[in-house]
């Protein structure tokens, strides 16, 4: 596809249960970054790949997250024993430069968590 | 830290006005602007490098004050297409002098009505 396109949109999980969330970047595409956003605020920072290297993980809030960026393309923002807290919609960004501060980012729709 | 934004929330009628500004406490190297509307992607407005430089995107304009640590977004002669919610997000440096991530502002809701 032309854009960031992010699966599944709506994730419903059970306390406790483990989630997987994938992101397909724009073809091409160095940068990806995987954003939080609850309701009412702007997007968080979670983690950044370039290619296949995770430089950057600070703003993971737990080590319950983890993301992985295998082959330099596909991404997936894994959730081990969700909580209440984790509901929230991720978003997927990606960028064809090496930074997020020097370029745009195109922002995948999001998948929604949320968490029973 | 996060970027304040202000006002929260504007409701105004198409053909005027608005301005949304967004300060940081920290020395910035970037700010960048981004639209979302409800349930979709955040969409790229612009990008100020360079205090003063003002870049545009069809009527809306903005201005980037490095001094101050400041930016604001002007809304020109709004249409019903630019409601949505407005976020500014600023990139400050780093001990290295390297700039980091994006820290985003918590938005601000704007209305355009008839």
């Amino acid at each position: 596809g032309a854009g960031v396109s992010q699966s599944p949109r709506y994730k419903v999980a059970k306390r406790g249960q483990d989630v997987a969330l994938r992101c397909d970047p724009i073809s091409g595409h160095v940068s990806l970054f995987w954003y939080q956003q609850a309701l009412g605020q702007g997007p968080e920072f979670l983690t950044y790949f370039q290619n296949e290297a995770q430089l950057d993980k600070s703003g993971l809030p737990s080590d319950r997250f983890f993301a992985e960026r295998p082959e330099g393309s596909v991404s997936t923002l894994k959730i081990q024993r969700t909580q209440q807290e984790d509901s929230a919609v991720y978003l997927c960004a990606s960028s064809p430069g090496l930074a997020a501060n020097t370029g745009e980012l195109f922002f995948g729709e999001g998948s929604r968590l949320t968490v029973l | 830290q996060q970027p304040v934004q202000s006002p929260q929330a504007v409701i105004l009628r198409e053909g005027e006005d608005a301005v949304i500004n967004c300060s940081s406490s920290k020395a910035l190297y970037s700010v960048h602007w981004y639209r979302q509307k409800h349930g979709e992607a955040p969409v790229f407005l612009m990008i100020l490098l360079k205090g003063g430089e003002q870049k545009g995107h069809e009527k809306i304009s903005a201005s980037f004050n490095e001094k101050k640590q400041q930016s604001s977004l002007y809304l020109t002669a709004s249409q019903l297409s630019y409601s949505g919610t407005y976020f500014c997000g600023t990139a400050s440096f780093l001990s290295s002098g390297s700039a980091r991530q994006l820290t985003f502002g918590s938005g601000t809701q704007l209305t355009v009505l008839p």
